[in-house]
């Protein structure tokens, strides 16, 4: 059964600090990866990744995939109290999008 | 470009009720998708369209659930009669065609109380 596994479940961290988020995943055809920030209610999207090492960059926060080990991280320097969000990963299996149950960021100030 | 559209923003009705969920995808997206999203899960698909036709709904409790894109567009996402497990976030999503490079954009979402 394809799979997608968020770590951790939750983080607390002060502003500044840098974070990273894992996501591993087991599916049967991979085809991409993508990374969502949630918050509230509606998911935004944040990257698209389909090729091994090659790192996607929007200012403080970047990406990469690692198609040998089957994970991708989410990294985000300096972080702001705007970061506070549910991070939330997905892989396209065939024409199926498997969600991960989300990464829960909390910046303090 | 403007996003996507769905109403209302929030819902509280009574088990047994019934329920109707609008969303207006972004112009020239074909695919459409519903989800439900359950507090502290990921999203669960109910049901994919391709432009007015449905390509996945193996997700969808078809004895409550029913949703229509008449003419690729508009698509409502009903629930009669609803059940207290419906509780949770139904998002709608656009994206300009079914496939793995296409990412998905979500609308606001609508979140249904059932008490």
């Amino acid at each position: 059964e394809d799979k997608v596994v968020q770590s951790p479940l939750s983080l607390v961290v002060h502003e500044g600090d840098t974070v990273t988020l894992n996501c591993s995943y087991e599916v049967t055809n991979f085809r991409s990866l993508l990374w969502y920030k949630q918050e509230k209610k509606a998911p935004t999207f944040l990257f698209m990744l389909t090729s091994s090492g090659i790192e996607k960059k929007s200012g403080r926060l970047s990406s990469i995939l690692d198609k040998k080990e089957l994970f991708s991280i989410l990294n985000i320097t300096a972080t702001q109290t705007g970061d506070s969000a549910v991070y939330l990963c997905a892989v396209y299996s065939n024409y199926q999008l498997i969600w991960g149950a989300g990464t829960k960021l909390i910046i303090k100030p | 470009e403007a996003g996507v559209a769905q109403s209302p923003r929030y819902k509280i009705i009574e088990k047994r009720q019934s329920v109707a969920f609008w969303c207006n995808p972004i112009s020239g997206h074909a695919t459409l998708y519903w989800y439900q999203q359950i507090l502290g899960q990921g999203p669960k698909l109910l049901i994919q369209f391709q432009n007015n036709g449905v390509v996945d709904d193996s997700q969808l409790p078809k004895d409550r659930f029913s949703a229509e894109r008449l003419k690729g567009v508009d698509s409502t996402l009903k629930i009669q009669p609803a059940k207290l497990e419906d509780s949770a976030v139904y998002l709608c999503a656009s994206s300009h065609y079914r496939g793995p490079n296409s990412p998905l954009h979500f609308g606001n979402g609508t979140r249904l109380t059932v008490t």
